[in-house]
């Protein structure tokens, strides 16, 4: 266990459908991160929240939207998706977002299925 | 695009044996260095990292950096089939625009057989 837990572990929908993605740090961090895995794909980050302020947001399609009501919590709202958004989405926190030693604490993912 | 290039593998080795990871970057301003260790449907978690050049120790893992070559290194030292993972190269900028982002490499499977 590494302090970030990540709900559900798995997903499937449909292309029409609305979900949401749940993050929950115990770590007393104040960055959280979302990212998504691909096969054969490097991480690709996703979005950057820093005190519950988004700071970067990589050219994500609208089709994805992130929440962070507080620090300790991370959302990312899930609509009309498409099959090649099928992937491990991590989340992963850490202590700020500067420093040479600042480590990134992953969530277990959530697998999400898109049919 | 900040680029992380590894061997994606798989690279296999006996028990007991040095396995030797390599990753290479494209931005020179990189500043900090990282090695993730990710198990078949589990989550990365980090091995070590490195910011300085030259060797960093810790246990049986030993990082190697050469910023002028912009090469980093994992050294595996007596591998058990325990290590049996995917690594993943993860570099650090701390500057602007790209403050706190790590951009990962694909990873190298690295297989320890018995």
């Amino acid at each position: 266990e590494t302090g970030v837990t990540q709900t559900p572990r798995h997903l499937v929908m449909g292309m029409t459908n609305k979900k949401s993605l749940k993050c929950e740090q115990h770590l007393g961090h104040n960055a959280m991160y979302w990212y998504k895995q691909s096969a054969k794909k490097p991480l690709e980050l996703m979005f950057v929240y820093s005190l519950e302020e988004r700071v970067e947001n990589n050219s994500v399609p609208s089709r994805f939207s992130p929440e962070c009501p507080n620090s300790s919590h991370l959302f990312l709202h899930l609509h009309t998706l498409q099959p090649e958004d099928s992937a491990l989405y991590l989340c992963a926190s850490s202590q700020g977002l500067s420093g040479f030693d600042n480590e990134q604490f992953f969530g277990p993912g959530t697998r999400l299925t898109v049919l | 695009q900040k680029e992380v290039e590894q061997n994606s593998g798989p690279l296999s080795v006996p028990e007991g044996a040095i396995a030797s990871l390599n990753c290479t970057y494209s931005d020179r301003g990189s500043q900090s260095f990282f090695w993730y260790r990710q198990y078949s449907g589990k989550s990365p978690e980090l091995i070590m990292f490195i910011y300085s050049n030259g060797d960093k120790e810790d246990g049986r893992f030993t990082a190697q950096l050469n910023k002028a070559s912009q090469y980093v290194s994992l050294l595996i030292r007596d591998s058990q089939p325990s290590d049996s993972a995917t690594y993943l190269c993860a570099v650090k900028q701390d500057r602007g625009s790209t403050l706190g982002r790590l951009y990962f490499g694909r990873g190298t499977q690295l297989t320890v057989w018995p």
